[in-house]
C-alpha cells in the first residue's frame, strides 16, 4: 500500500500568518494517464472533511485563492498564504493514484 | 445541489451484520465511482471501498476485505455497504463519497457502533 506522511502534525499558527503542510507518498502518484491524484481535504470540527485542492494544485470552486497545493511525483505541499480563524480544523492529503487508497495522517491546524 | 444521504448506522454486537445505505441526488449517479470512507471516533479518514460507475469493478482496504461488499442500484441512485463480521475496531462514522481518484462530495455520515 502507499503510504501517505504528513507533516506537521500539529501546527499553531498566528492569524495573519502563512501555514504549509507536506504530504509524502511511499510511490509515485503519477498515473498511466499522466495525471497526478494528489487530494486534500479540509474537516472543521464537527463537519465532513471537504476537498480543497486535487490533481495536486487545482483549487476547487469556492475554495479561497489563499489556499494552493504544489509539488509532483511524491512530494506535495499545501499552503495557507494568511490564516484566518475559520482555516481551524484537519487537514488530510489523500492519493486517489493507487489501490487501496490511503490518507495521510492529518494535521490539526490552530490559532496560536 | 448534491446530496448524499447514508442510512442504516446502529449498534451491533460482535459478529453481527449491518447494511449502509447512500441515497444520492443531484447528480448523474451512473456517472461515477463511489467510495465509502470511515472515521473512528477521534481519529483520522480510513478508506474502507469503491465501486466502479456500472458497478463492474471493485476494491477493498485489507481490514474489509471478505467481511465487507460495496454494491450500487443505478436505476435508483443508491449506494450500498454490507457489513459482516463486524468487529469492534469497525466502529466509525461511515461516509459515502462521491469520485474514485479525486473524491469531491460527502455525506453527513452513519455511525456504526460496534459493542457488545
Amino acid at each position: 500500500d502507499v503510504v501517505m506522511t504528513q507533516s506537521p502534525l500539529s501546527l499553531p499558527v498566528t492569524l495573519g500568518q502563512p501555514a504549509s503542510i507536506s504530504c509524502t507518498s511511499s510511490q509515485s502518484l503519477v498515473f498511466s494517464d499522466g495525471n497526478t491524484y494528489l487530494n486534500w481535504f479540509q474537516q472543521r470540527p464537527g463537519q465532513s472533511p471537504r476537498r480543497l485542492i486535487y490533481k495536486a494544485s487545482k483549487r476547487d470552486s469556492g475554495v479561497p485563492d489563499r489556499f494552493s497545493g504544489s509539488g509532483s511525483g511524491t512530494d506535495f505541499t499545501l499552503k495557507i498564504s494568511r490564516v484566518e480563524a475559520e482555516d481551524v480544523g484537519v487537514y488530510y492529503c489523500m492519493q486517489g493514484t493507487h489501490w487501496p487508497r490511503t490518507f495521510g495522517q492529518g494535521t490539526k491546524l490552530e490559532i496560536k | 445541489e448534491v446530496q448524499l444521504l447514508e442510512s442504516g448506522g446502529g449498534l451491533v454486537q460482535p459478529g453481527g451484520s449491518l447494511r449502509l445505505s447512500c441515497a444520492a441526488s443531484g447528480i448523474t449517479f451512473s456517472g461515477y465511482g463511489m467510495n465509502w470512507v470511515r472515521q473512528a471516533p477521534g481519529k483520522g479518514l480510513d478508506w474502507v471501498a469503491n465501486i466502479s460507475p456500472t458497478g463492474d469493478n471493485t476494491y477493498y482496504a485489507d481490514s474489509v476485505k471478505g467481511r465487507f461488499t460495496v454494491s450500487r442500484d443505478n436505476s435508483k441512485n443508491t449506494l450500498h455497504l454490507q457489513m459482516n463480521g463486524l468487529r469492534a475496531e469497525d466502529t466509525a462514522l461511515y461516509y459515502c463519497v462521491r469520485g474514485s481518484m479525486g473524491p469531491d462530495y460527502w455525506g453527513q455520515g452513519t455511525l456504526v457502533t460496534v459493542s457488545s
